[in-house]
């Protein structure tokens, strides 16, 4: 399997801040990188598709980077809605695999 | 709008079997690829196979010998079975679909809300 391994696994922030969170494959995948959103009692949320490619309906402060191994979300100026954890997920490879998550908590 | 409704009993015997349905609504189940997926408490989220028709399953390696994936297409409904449950099984489980948005593209774009299974005496 493909390991993906996220970092930080949690950080505080405030709204208004610029944030990145960051995700490691633990081989080439070229850029079939998603991103989700997923809040406490809610189904996740697709936020990024193939590594940078924002999904109809989320908003511009969201943005993703990166190809072959080293991948990154964006977020540009923190909304209080965005307080969630965010997992990356690596489609490359039939058995899909997320990372473990980063948890994104109110400063 | 496509709506997925996920459904089964939310506890389930130490080595007896689970079984989940996801039904669908808002478009037809024969087009795309179904996935479940889970996440025990405190832990991240875990693929646990998927489905197209009832011939086209991948599952994932380290479950694949406890879990059978089936369609009805006459009710747009795909469930999930697990066998020989153990503690280790207890997870919210999610379905979800899978599309091809372009190059590269694959992901899930729709889910479920999940259901809380919990494996107890």
């Amino acid at each position: 399997d493909i390991q993906m391994t996220q970092s930080p696994s949690s950080l505080s922030a405030s709204v208004g801040d610029r944030v990145t969170i960051n995700c490691r494959a633990s081989q080439y995948i070229s850029t079939f990188l998603n991103w989700y959103q997923h809040k406490p009692g809610k189904a996740p949320r697709l936020l990024i598709y193939a590594a940078s490619t924002l999904q109809s309906g989320v908003p511009s402060r969201f943005s993703g980077r990166g190809s072959g191994t080293d991948f990154s979300l964006t977020i540009s100026s923190l909304h209080p809605e965005d307080f969630a954890t965010y997992y990356c997920q690596q489609s490359y490879s039939t058995s899909f695999t997320f990372g473990q998550g980063t948890k994104l908590g109110i400063k | 709008q496509v709506q997925l409704q996920e459904s089964g009993p939310g506890l389930v015997k130490p080595s007896e079997t689970l079984s989940l349905t996801c039904t669908v609504s808002g478009d037809s189940i024969s087009s795309y690829y179904w996935s479940w997926i889970r996440q025990p408490a405190g832990k991240g989220l875990e693929w646990i196979g998927r489905i197209y028709s009832s011939e086209n399953t991948d599952y994932n390696p380290s479950l694949k010998s406890r879990v059978t994936m089936s369609v009805d297409t006459s009710k747009n409904q795909f469930s999930l079975k697990v066998s020989s449950l153990t503690a280790a099984d207890t997870a919210v489980y999610y379905c979800a679909r899978e599309v091809l948005s372009g190059p590269s593209a694959i992901n899930f774009d729709h889910w479920g809300q999940g259901i809380l299974v919990t494996v107890s005496s």
